[in-house]
């Protein structure tokens, strides 16, 4: 079984400039996830779909990231326009269903943003 | 609000070491608890888990029991080898949560030969 695809691996952009990032989840996962790293903290999640509707999008700062999943497959994530402090790794993350809290969280092996 | 805090890094240990990394939570309800390894430059990968109170979650040799009296889920690994060394995550999921992931911040653990 294919895992979740994450595309570019790695990206180096000047703050002001924006950046894309794709995931493809597991087939047939309904639930996808974005997550932000900062170097040496646990990841955060931004936010979560369901199909192709958001579930929780709380912790996304909406004033510069944006993120879509139009047909409920994969899913693109959008920094415009990136800061200092965007520097992380986003983790894409699928999941069968979400709702059942012990069901297994499947992580792609991220994008690696540098902001200079 | 719900959090998991696990013991700070770095940990250092000789290969063939016992291997403990404490982790407690704070959380509504009956979460479901959750150990995540990184090993360096990979994405996170599932070690161990477990549902209910007093369930052990086990593999590769890991192991991490759901101690609800004591809001703990401490892993352990009797004898560690040097590709263990990755950086370990303690997390918490809850139904209220929609099933996403609250990750403590981190262990790295390093094996010398």
């Amino acid at each position: 079984e294919a895992g979740v695809a994450q595309s570019p691996r790695y990206k180096i952009i000047e703050k002001r400039q924006s950046v894309a990032f794709w995931c493809n989840p597991i087939s047939g996962h309904a639930t996808l996830y974005w997550y932000q790293q900062i170097l040496g903290q646990g990841p955060k999640l931004l936010i979560q779909f369901q199909n192709n509707g958001v579930v929780d999008d709380s912790q996304l700062p909406k004033d510069r990231f944006s993120a879509e999943r139009l047909k409920g497959v994969d899913s693109t994530l959008k920094i415009q326009p990136a800061k200092l402090e965007d520097s992380a790794v986003y983790l894409c993350a699928s999941n069968p269903l979400g709702r059942n809290s012990g069901n297994t969280i499947y992580f792609g092996e991220g994008s690696w943003l540098t902001v200079v | 609000g719900d959090s998991v805090t696990q013991m700070e890094g770095p940990v250092t240990l000789s290969e063939e070491a016992f291997l403990t990394i404490n982790c407690t939570y704070t959380a509504t309800g009956y979460p479901s608890l959750f150990w995540y390894v990184q090993y360096p430059g990979e994405g996170l990968q599932l070690l161990l888990k477990a549902t209910k109170a007093d369930d052990k979650g086990s593999n590769k040799g890991f192991e991490a029991t759901y101690r609800k009296e004591t809001t703990s889920f401490h892993l352990e690994k009797g004898s560690v080898q040097v590709s263990d060394s990755a950086v370990y995550f303690c997390a918490l999921s809850t139904r209220g949560s929609q099933g996403n992931l609250i990750f403590g911040k981190g262990t790295k653990l390093s094996v010398k030969p």
